[in-house]
C-alpha cells in the first residue's frame, strides 16, 4: 500500500536523551514536513524539505534535527536541547514541485513522546 | 502575520441536525484553503482543497466553500461517524508550501 510510514507509535524518552523519530514515503513526492500537535494546538510546523539533501527550519526548529538522504526518508530527531518534548508527532509528504500551483499535503498515523 | 482562526471550538449537534463550522484567514498569497478531518490518535485525512473565491466542493454530507476572508464547512444530516476535529490550513508560497493550521474544531454528533 502506497503511504506515509511513522514509527514507533509511542515512544519514552528520559531527560537528557536524544530520541529520533521515523518517517517513511512511498508516495515518490519530493517534498516532506514534520508538525508538532499539542493538545488544544494547532499543528506546528518543525522542519520541512523540498528535495533531497535538503531542509529548512519552520517555525519551532529549535532543539530538533533532521536529515534528508534519501526521498523516502525524513527523520526526526528530538534532542536534549527542546525543553518540552512531550507530544504528538506528524510526518508529512506532498509532491512538492514548484509552479504546480498547490499540492496536497498527505500525513502519517503520528507519533507520541512522552518525558519520563 | 498569517493566521487562521476556527469557530466554533467544539460543537455538539444531534443526528440529523445540520451546521457549519467557520475558518477564517488573513494571509498574503493564499495558494490553497485545506480542510482535514482528524480522528483522536491518528494523523490528519485529507478532505477538500479550495483555491479562489466563490470555489464550493462536496463529498458525501460536507461541503465546502471559500470567500475572500473566509471558508466554511457546511455539514449536512450529520451521523454520529461524523464526529471528529476538523482542521482548516492555508497553503501560502513560502515555506516550501507547508500548511498554517488553525486549533481546529472538535465535533460531537450524538444519536
Amino acid at each position: 500500500d502506497g503511504g506515509i510510514t511513522q514509527s514507533p507509535k509511542y515512544l519514552f524518552r528520559k531527560e537528557g536523551q536524544n530520541v529520533t523519530l521515523s518517517c517513511e514515503q512511498n508516495l515518490n513526492h519530493d517534498a516532506m514536513y514534520w508538525y508538532r500537535q499539542d493538545p488544544g494546538q494547532g499543528l506546528r510546523l518543525i522542519y520541512y524539505s523540498q528535495i533531497v539533501n535538503d531542509f529548512q527550519k519552520g517555525d519551532i526548529a529549535e532543539g530538533y534535527s533532521v536529515s534528508r538522504e534519501k526521498k523516502e526518508s525524513f527523520p526526526l530527531t528530538v534532542t536534549s536541547a527542546q525543553k518540552n518534548p512531550t507530544a504528538f508527532y506528524l510526518c508529512a509528504s506532498s509532491i512538492g514541485a514548484p509552479g504546480q500551483g498547490s499540492n496536497t499535503i498527505y500525513f502519517g498515523e503520528g507519533s507520541w513522546l512522552t518525558v519520563v | 502575520e498569517d493566521q487562521v482562526t476556527q469557530s466554533p471550538e467544539a460543537l455538539r449537534l444531534q443526528e440529523g441536525e445540520s451546521s457549519s463550522l467557520n475558518c477564517s484567514y488573513t494571509v498574503s498569497g493564499l495558494r490553497g484553503l485545506f480542510w482535514y478531518r482528524q480522528d483522536p490518535g491518528k494523523g490528519p485525512e485529507f478532505l477538500f482543497t479550495l483555491y479562489s473565491a466563490g470555489e464550493e466542493k462536496e463529498k458525501e454530507r460536507l461541503k465546502a466553500t471559500l470567500t475572500k476572508k473566509e471558508s466554511f464547512l457546511h455539514i449536512t444530516a450529520p451521523k454520529p461517524e461524523d464526529s471528529a476535529t476538523y482542521l482548516c490550513a492555508v497553503q501560502v508560497g513560502y515555506s516550501g508550501y507547508a500548511l498554517n493550521f488553525g486549533k481546529g474544531t472538535s465535533l460531537l454528533v450524538t444519536p
